[in-house]
């Protein structure tokens, strides 16, 4: 089946270190995303890659960092440098070859908790 | 800028019933496309309904319509003949199609849906 995997489901992490959120799709979209999650805030866009290495700054990119080495794949790193990292992590993609709508295909998240 | 508003923290329905989910848009470019998502305990986003800024007739898919008031800058979601499954939230999104990449998303509404 065609989709996006986001791993780990469930993450916890001490102040002061850095993890990555793995974000791996198989539907050959060449655009990528990746969105936050706080409650009452709706979706808030972190970074976004519409081609293999290249990627831009969204709204909240301040503390976070991506890679995009592959077509597939699109890592987000949190590093120690996000001062409230708690929140759910959403990745998405998109297809930018095919007319139609262009909505975005979402994985199903990862929850960064601090502690 | 562009704005989309859900005024709407949360809302009950009684199964069977119809339901109208508010969106309110802002936006200067005059070619745009409108989204609703789905978001289930799980987590993930599903997308349910597209309507474009040129489109002439309100976009439906199955039970779900939207419609579109463009003078009023608003795409409120109607959900036909609720079913216990539709409880989740349910997020408004905004794409400039000028600009390739940036989608907007309301801040949600939680929706019920009562036995």
């Amino acid at each position: 089946d065609g989709g996006i995997t986001q791993s780990p489901k469930y993450l916890f992490r001490k102040e002061g270190q850095n993890v990555t959120l793995s974000c791996e799709q198989n539907l050959n979209h060449d655009a990528m995303y990746w969105y936050r999650q706080d409650p009452g805030q709706g979706l808030r866009l972190i970074y976004y890659s519409q081609i293999v290495n290249d990627f831009q700054k969204g709204d909240i990119a301040e503390g976070y960092s991506v890679s995009r080495e592959k077509k597939e794949s699109f890592p987000l790193t949190v590093t120690s440098a996000q001062k409230n990292p708690t929140a759910f992590y959403l990745c998405a993609s998109r297809d930018l070859s095919s007319g139609g709508a262009g909505e975005l295909f979402f994985g199903e998240g990862s929850r960064l908790t601090v502690l | 800028a562009q704005k989309i508003t859900q005024t709407q923290p949360g809302m009950f329905v009684q199964e069977k019933e119809a339901v109208t989910l508010d969106c309110t848009y802002d936006t200067s470019d005059p070619s745009y496309g409108l989204f609703w998502y789905k978001q289930p305990s799980s987590g993930e986003m599903i997308f349910l309904i597209y309507q474009g800024s040129y489109d002439q007739q309100n976009a439906t898919e199955g039970r779900y319509s939207l419609n579109f008031q463009k003078a009023r800058k608003s795409a409120n979601l109607v959900i036909s003949a609720s079913q216990l499954g539709d409880s989740a939230m349910y997020f408004c999104a905004m794409r400039e199609l000028r600009g390739t990449y940036k989608y907007i998303f309301g801040t949600g509404t939680r929706l019920k849906v009562l036995a």
